[in-house]
């Protein structure tokens, strides 16, 4: 089974619109985290907003807002008041097993949604 | 710039060249990843520093792969006898605790 299930391959939206972008995670593991990416067509791969399996609290990040539900295993990202430069691949991405010992295990990525901002 | 830099930004070489491609962690940034990415899908791992020591190494890192971190700072990528499907980005990130930062990628096109 894929560990982080991004279903939207593009979406559109109207500037100064909110817009979601939707992601779905797996695991078996009590502590995690889970991040999204922004990857302009540079390349860079840019942090947007991370969300700890214990944090009671929805991440937000300025414009950026993590709907984080628990018990159905989605971290979705919410842009508000789009721009532009907004326009580019969003990544969803999880760590596992951060545990109380730090273990530094790496990040799985999903397949990632294409953003394209209309003017 | 105290981000995560890569040298080369892009490399184009031929089939059974060696390429070598280096990393600048954020400065104190004990943790250190290899990704490779390719076109329309998300980075996939290949290995992981924490200070020096190599600690994990994916399955994708085949016996021309070679990552060293000889002073648990910067760290550099040899692909030896690159092959076309070698071709893609190589991303660079680092981490201290929760938070992992990425470079601008390494782009290598082997033709």
């Amino acid at each position: 089974a894929q560990k982080i299930t991004q279903t939207q391959p593009g979406m559109f939206v109207q500037e100064k619109e909110a817009v979601t972008l939707d992601c779905t995670y797996d695991t078996s593991d009590q502590s995690y985290g889970l991040f999204w990416y922004k990857q302009p067509s540079s390349g860079e791969m840019i942090f947007l907003i991370y969300q700890g399996s214990y944090d009671e609290q929805n991440a937000t990040e300025g414009r950026y807002s993590l709907n984080f539900q628990k018990a159905r295993k989605s971290a979705n990202l919410v842009i508000s008041a789009s721009q532009l430069g907004d326009s580019a691949m969003y990544f969803c991405a999880m760590r596992e097993g951060l545990g109380s010992s730090g273990s530094a295990r790496q990040l799985t990525f999903g397949s990632g949604t294409q953003l394209t901002v209309l003017p | 710039d105290t981000g995560v830099s890569q040298d080369p930004r892009h490399k184009i070489t031929k089939r059974g060249q060696n390429v070598t491609f280096r990393c600048d962690p954020i400065s104190e940034h004990n943790r250190l990843y290899w990704y490779r990415q390719t076109l329309g899908q998300g980075p996939e791992f290949l290995t992981y520093f924490q200070n020096e020591a190599q600690l994990e190494k994916s399955r994708l890192l085949s016996d021309r792969f070679s990552a060293e971190r000889p002073k648990g700072s910067f760290s550099t990528l040899e692909i030896q006898r690159t092959e076309q499907g070698d071709s893609a980005m190589y991303l660079c990130a680092s981490s201290l605790v929760n938070t992992i930062y990425f470079g601008e990628g390494s782009w290598l096109t082997v033709v």
